[in-house]
């Protein structure tokens, strides 16, 4: 199976501490996609990486992709209480479909 | 642009009456996939249509459920006979190029089913 899994399942930090989650995989990927979900809403787009790139960052977002590991972190830097959300890492290899795993919920304490 | 749209956002129905899912993708895309989502778990991948051609349907049981994608109008996610286990959020996504592994996926708000 494809199926990525987040770790931690649940975490709870500060307001402007740093969130660390870790996606892992099993089969050779195309790319892996973060993707962040509120509750009860769809979700939304974070971020792309490419099998062939290491790190990418987007604002307070840093993602790295280890393909010798088959693993990928997100980090957010200096949280805030709205980033209180779910994290789900999904990949894709050629024309499969995405595949997620079952998320991190992330709560920010302000 | 408006974004992907479905409706309805909620949806009730009883045992063995239909249930019909309707989805708007992004202007300019032509590639739509289902998604389905039970609560705490993650998105489970159902089928992903072109307009007019189902492309994988992998996902999607092979009873009661049917998409289609017309040349005109929404993409449309059908359960007949519902039962109580179809109570899920329904997800719909949209992209603007072929391969589904090689653009990003863009979201709808989802529809909640909810089957007494």
């Amino acid at each position: 199976s494809q199926q990525g899994e987040e770790d931690p399942q649940a975490l709870s930090i500060q307001e402007g501490e740093n969130a660390t989650m870790n996606c892992s995989y099993k089969t050779s990927i195309n790319n892996l996609q973060w993707y962040r979900q509120n509750s009860g809403r769809g979700l939304v787009h974070l971020i792309l990486i490419r099998s062939n790139e290491r790190e990418k960052h987007s604002g307070r977002l840093r993602v790295t992709l280890d393909t010798s590991k088959k693993s990928s972190s997100l980090l957010i830097t200096a949280s805030r209480a709205a980033d209180t959300a779910s994290y789900f890492c999904a990949m894709t290899r050629g024309n499969t479909p995405l595949v997620f795993g079952k998320g991190t919920r992330l709560s920010v304490i302000a | 642009n408006a974004g992907v749209m479905q409706n309805p956002r909620h949806l009730v129905r009883r045992r063995g009456q239909e249930a019909r899912l309707r989805c708007s993708p992004m202007k300019g895309h032509s590639h739509v996939y289902w998604y389905r989502q039970l609560p705490e778990e993650g998105l489970k991948f159902m089928v992903y249509l072109q307009k007019e051609n189902i492309i994988d349907e992998s996902g999607m049981p092979k009873e009661r459920f049917s998409a289609e994608f017309p040349k005109e109008g929404p993409s449309i996610l059908r359960i007949q006979q519902v039962v109580r286990g179809d109570s899920a959020a329904y997800f719909c996504a949209s992209s603007p190029t072929a391969g589904q592994g090689q653009e990003t996926q863009y979201f709808g708000p989802g529809t909640r089913l909810l089957v007494l």
